[in-house]
């Protein structure tokens, strides 16, 4: 089975800021990754797609990188509806889509 | 407008049963790779099965064996048969579409694009 590692697990920040969250694979899982954000007592939401495809609708300030095993969601300039918990999950091993810990990020 | 709406969830003891619903408006739940996954209080996201357009089901290996993805055309709702629950099972149960998206490879990627609200499961005695 494809393990997912997120780092940090947590991190505080100020509105304006830029974030970056990591996501690791234990293997190869190539683009297959998507990214997730999840406000409290809500469903997630899919942000990207692919490594880097933007979901329509979602702000243009998040953005993905990597491929192989490393991956990066960035957040361009924090707004304070952007606190919340964001998850990696792969889709390489279809039909296992696994998914990372989490990631809370917090205001500071 | 596209949604998902789960029922089913309560209190039941270990060892017993539940069947979760999850009602689709909006597309055809068929015609659509359709998943589950859960969330234990205060943890992360596991995904638990998924159902693919021809049937095939898959399943996490925490739940093998004790809990069975379904759909009901007519009723365009996807359904999650859960026996011999263990506390651990204790989670809310969401319900996602599955979607496909092809690349310029002619691979797919596939994420879960619309999700229910979902509902909550407890397995205490």
């Amino acid at each position: 089975d494809i393990q997912m590692t997120q780092s940090p697990s947590s991190l505080s920040a100020s509105v304006g800021d830029r974030v970056t969250i990591t996501c690791r694979a234990s293997r190869n899982i190539s683009s297959y990754l998507n990214w997730y954000q999840q406000k409290p007592g809500k469903a997630p939401k899919v942000l990207i797609y692919g490594a880097s495809s933007l979901q329509s609708g979602v702000p243009s300030r998040f953005s993905g990188s990597g491929s192989g095993t490393d991956f990066t969601l960035t957040i361009s300039s924090l707004q304070p509806e952007d606190f919340a918990t964001y998850f990696c999950q792969q889709s390489y091993d279809i039909p296992m889509l696994t998914f990372g810990q989490g990631t809370k990020l917090e205001i500071k | 407008e596209v949604q998902l709406v789960e029922s089913g969830g309560g209190l039941v003891q270990p060892g017993g049963s539940l069947r979760l619903s999850c009602a689709a408006s909006g597309f055809t739940v068929s015609s659509n790779y359709m998943s589950w996954v859960r969330q234990a209080p205060g943890k992360g996201l596991e995904w638990v099965s998924i159902i693919y357009t021809s049937g095939s089901a898959y399943y996490a290996d925490s739940v093998k064996g004790r809990f069975s993805i379904s759909r009901d055309i007519s009723q365009n709702t996807l359904y999650l048969q859960m026996n011999s629950l263990r506390a651990e099972d204790t989670a809310v149960y969401y319900c996602a579409r599955v979607r496909e998206m092809a690349t310029v490879q002619i691979y797919y990627y596939y994420y879960m694009d619309v999700w229910g609200k979902g509902t909550t499961v407890t397995v205490s005695s």
